[in-house]
């Protein structure tokens, strides 16, 4: 099993600064990584797949970047819409298909 | 638009069983692989099951031989039969659309959430 482990836990963030949240892959995944974000009370949203390529309806804001087992999440200017948690999921070598445990973004 | 709308979660005693849906609309149901996808309370994202187009299945290791995963097309409909229920099944339990061709999930329902107690 491909174990997921996402960097830092908690990001305070002051809105209109940038963001840089990561995630690593315990083996290559190549680049099939797929990022998703959570507000609370809601269903995840995917944001990023392939690593890097935004979603449908997705703000440029959001850019992924990585390949193999490091990968960063940047959101780069923080609206008060992006305080949420995000998290990074692989789909490379599976089942099981793993996620990251997440990492909450707060105002600072 | 796609619209995946879960239910059958609700409280239930250790050792017994629920079956949930997900009732999907806007889109060919048949076409699409699913997923069922579970967050236990204040917890992470945890894949349990998947079932392909054409019946191929899936289970994470801490399900198999307790859920079973189906589908009925002609109802546009995904179900998860859980038994042998405890405690850490304790979840909001969503359904999810995986994109067809990689295994990363473009919609997702509003979740409906299990509890496992006495």
């Amino acid at each position: 099993e491909i174990v997921m482990t996402q960097s830092p836990a908690t990001l305070s963030v002051s809105p209109g600064e940038r963001a840089t949240l990561s995630c690593r892959a315990s083996q290559s995944v190549s680049s099939n990584l797929a990022w998703y974000q959570q507000k609370p009370g809601q269903a995840p949203r995917l944001l990023i797949y392939g690593a890097s390529t935004r979603a449908t309806g997705i703000p440029a804001r959001f850019s992924g970047s990585g390949s193999g087992t490091e990968f960063t999440l940047t959101i780069s200017s923080l609206q008060s819409e992006d305080f949420a948690v995000y998290y990074c999921q692989q789909y490379n070598n599976w089942p099981p298909l793993t996620f990251g445990g997440g990492t909450k973004v707060q105002i600072k | 638009q796609v619209q995946l709308v879960e239910s059958g979660g609700g409280l239930v005693k250790p050792g017994g069983s629920l079956r949930l849906s997900c009732a999907a609309s806007g889109f060919t149901f048949s076409d699409y692989y699913m997923s069922w996808i579970r967050q236990a309370p204040g917890r992470g994202l945890e894949w349990i099951s998947y079932i392909s187009s054409s019946g191929t299945i899936y289970y994470v290791d801490s399900v198999k031989g307790r859920f079973t995963i189906s589908r009925d097309n002609a109802k546009n409909s995904l179900y998860l039969q859980m038994n042998s229920l405890r405690a850490d099944d304790t979840a909001v339990y969503y359904c999810a659309r995986d994109t067809g061709s990689y295994f990363y999930f473009d919609y997702w329902g509003q979740g409906t959430l299990v509890t496992v107690s006495s």
